[in-house]
């Protein structure tokens, strides 16, 4: 069965300061590994997503991730964070058809 | 675009009452999905469809049930409502059958059972 780890229920930053979002994983084969994030009262909206090749995505928002194979990681970064960047963020990972997401992290960047 | 479209928004049930949420999208996609989210729990896939006249469970499907009779629309039935399924209720779509694409989700659903 596959399983999506976010270790950080809350994740505080402040504006300017660079910002990382972890996420490991637990799945038998190659994965593939997405990021989501979720505004107040609003459905998710996709941010990048990892396939295959290079080991560092770059996504919406000036949003990236890194894939490490060993370490079984997709941490979410972004080197500038912004107020508006506060939101709640989902990884999460497909196999065969389905899609399992990690029970989330709250990110707060203070100004 | 309307992309994906929820209804209703709101809605309080009685124990045992049935209700459908409805699901449509107008991208074409051949993938629909139905998550429920609680919080602590993330979002948890409840049924799934790869396209017209298929559908499969996922993680959480007791409790409901779905159809698939056209491409734009992915219904989610509630027989008998029990409190545990109170909840927020997304739909989601994505052209990719395989389910490796990015996902289109539709604004919720908030379900309260008493």
């Amino acid at each position: 069965a596959q399983s999506v780890a976010q270790p950080e229920d809350q994740v505080n930053v402040a504006e300017g300061n660079p910002l990382t979002v972890k996420c490991t994983y637990s799945v038998s084969g190659n994965p593939y590994l997405f990021w989501y994030v979720q505004y107040p009262n609003r459905g998710l909206q996709f941010l990048l997503k990892y396939i295959t090749g290079d080991n560092l995505v770059k996504g919406s928002y000036g949003f990236e991730a890194e894939f490490n194979k060993s370490q079984t990681s997709f941490h979410l970064k972004k080197p500038s964070a912004l107020v508006s960047d506060s939101a709640l963020y989902f990884c999460a990972v497909s196999t065969a058809r389905q899609l399992t997401f990690g029970s989330g992290t709250q990110l707060t960047v203070l100004p | 675009n309307a992309g994906v479209t929820q209804t209703p928004k709101f809605q309080v049930l009685k124990t045992g009452q049935s209700m459908t949420l409805q699901c449509a999208q107008d991208m074409n996609h051949e993938y629909m999905s139905w998550y429920r989210q609680d919080p602590g729990m993330g979002l948890r896939l409840i049924h799934y469809s790869v396209g017209a006249g298929i559908t499969d469970q996922g993680e959480v499907p007791n409790g409901y049930n779905v159809s698939r009779s056209t491409t734009e629309d992915f219904p989610l039935r509630l027989l008998s409502a029990a409190p545990s399924q109170t909840s927020v209720y997304f739909c989601a779509s994505s052209f990719d059958r395989a389910n490796t694409g990015e996902l289109f989700f539709g604004e919720g659903s908030r379900l309260t059972v008493l």
